[in-house]
């Protein structure tokens, strides 16, 4: 199983700061991992897949990066409604997995 | 632009069975798959199975193979995930997402996802 691990698990921002997100695969994954937004109460929500590809709709302060095993997403600019828990995943091997999730909270 | 909805929140003794739907609109169901992920109260995500909708084939969680059935109605655009013998363990909420793979392994994103169910097991 390929074991995906955030950094941090936890952090919390003032409104205007950036954050990155670090995200790494036990194993080569190349650049199937994607990323996902969850706020509480509420479903996940796809925001970057491929390591890169922005989803339509999605903030253009939201991007990622990486390939292979060590990967990021990066917030510029935090907004209020950014506070939520972020998740990356893999596809390239199965089980697919997550990461543990990393919960980004608005002083 | 797929939306999915998901059967409402069930309560069940542990060794029960519990069955929970899916229903899509908005695409033709079988040019993808449905992916099954659960979250435990206060935890991350976990990956328990995958379904086409074009020919039926499946991956699963080799952790749950035993207990779980993951099957598509092509007629109503629904697809379902049943887990038998269920546990306090099992508690937790499931999600549907379509994924884009029809064709196993699916090595794709999942896009979007239903609302949840509330699966709870408790004596």
């Amino acid at each position: 199983e390929i074991v995906l691990t955030q950094s941090p698990d936890f952090q919390s921002v003032t409104p205007r700061e950036k954050i990155i997100i670090t995200c790494r695969a036990s194993h080569f994954i190349a650049n199937n991992l994607h990323w996902y937004q969850q706020r509480p109460g509420q479903s996940p929500k796809l925001l970057i897949r491929f390591s890169s590809q922005s989803m339509s709709g999605v903030p253009s302060r939201f991007s990622g990066s990486g390939s292979g095993t060590d990967f990021n997403l990066t917030i510029n600019s935090l907004e209020a409604e950014d506070a939520a828990t972020y998740y990356c995943h893999q596809s390239s091997g199965l089980p697919q997995t997550f990461g543990q999730g990393t919960k980004v909270e608005i002083k | 632009q797929v939306h999915l909805v998901q059967s409402a929140g069930e309560v069940k003794k542990p060794g029960a069975s519990v069955r929970v739907s899916c229903k899509a609109s908005g695409d033709t169901f079988s040019t993808y798959g449905i992916t099954w992920v659960r979250q435990a109260p206060g935890q991350g995500l976990k990956w328990l199975g995958w379904i086409s909708n074009y020919n039926g084939l499946t991956n699963y969680a080799q952790n749950l193979q035993d207990r779980l059935t993951l099957t598509t109605d092509t007629t109503t655009n629904t697809a379902y995930m049943e887990l038998k013998n269920l546990t306090s363990d099992d508690t937790a909420v499931y999600y549907c997402a379509r994924d884009p793979s029809f064709r196993p392994p699916s090595k794709n994103w999942f896009d979007p996802w239903g609302q949840g169910t509330l699966v709870t097991v408790s004596s």
